[in-house]
């Protein structure tokens, strides 16, 4: 199974600032997810995404988060106002084929000061 | 209440040991996982099971559907080993994964 590349692998931001999280690349797979991290917690479902809409979101994907597929291949998660508690390893996802079951992006370490 | 519970939460063994995590859910699953995370963060699936065993390499994965139990074995353990091991479920396919909380594993040389 190919990789799943997270951009930037770290990003620092000040509070209040708008971050685009990317996962690239992502070829003929229809089921896409976003995970985080909160340091020393387990990972949390963030949101779902399906045929290029949202099939399922959690409480914490508020009205400051949104996702899109903005050209078919890139994976995007952003974060209109970053808080402080925005701080997180946040992770995409899709789902395999065959057996290989869920394959989890790189991963990108969000900073927010 | 969490919905994948996991023991022990931390674990240091010897080099050479043979190490068991255990793994418990509370809700009805199409498949469990096994995962791996470097201190990187990086997440590396290891297995996919949704019955009996399965084994790659020095790692063993099992699970009891009617207990709702998985056991993920590590033989002649290595100092490369250590990292944390989560326990994840999905209740249908291409459902959201449900994540244990871990279990951080150090193997002394």
């Amino acid at each position: 199974e190919p990789e799943v590349t997270q951009t930037p692998s770290h990003q620092v931001t000040q509070m209040g600032q708008e971050v685009i999280l990317r996962c690239v690349p992502i070829s003929n797979h229809l089921y896409f997810y976003w995970y985080r991290q909160i340091l020393g917690q387990k990972v949390e479902f963030l949101v779902s995404f399906y045929n290029n809409e949202i099939s399922e979101k959690s409480e914490i994907f508020d009205d400051q988060f949104s996702v899109e597929r903005p050209d078919g291949s890139n994976f995007t998660l952003k974060i209109r106002s970053t808080k402080l508690e925005d701080s997180a390893m946040y992770f995409c996802a899709r789902t395999g084929t065959g057996i290989s079951g869920y394959t989890f992006g790189s991963g990108t370490r969000l900073t927010v000061v | 209440k969490n919905e994948v519970e996991q023991s022990p939460q931390n674990l240091t063994a010897q080099e050479g040991e043979f190490i068991t995590i255990n793994c418990s859910y509370s809700v009805g699953i199409s498949a469990l996982h096994w995962l791996q995370q470097h201190p990187g963060g990086g997440i590396v699936s290891l297995f996919m099971l949704s019955s009996g065993k399965k084994k790659h390499g020095r790692l063993i994965a099992t699970i009891n559907i009617q207990e709702k139990h998985s056991s993920l074995h590590i033989t002649a353990s290595h100092p490369r080993d250590s990292a944390v091991y989560i326990c994840a479920v999905t209740k249908t396919s291409y459902d959201k994964v449900i994540f244990g909380p871990g279990t951080s594993l150090s193997v002394i040389p």
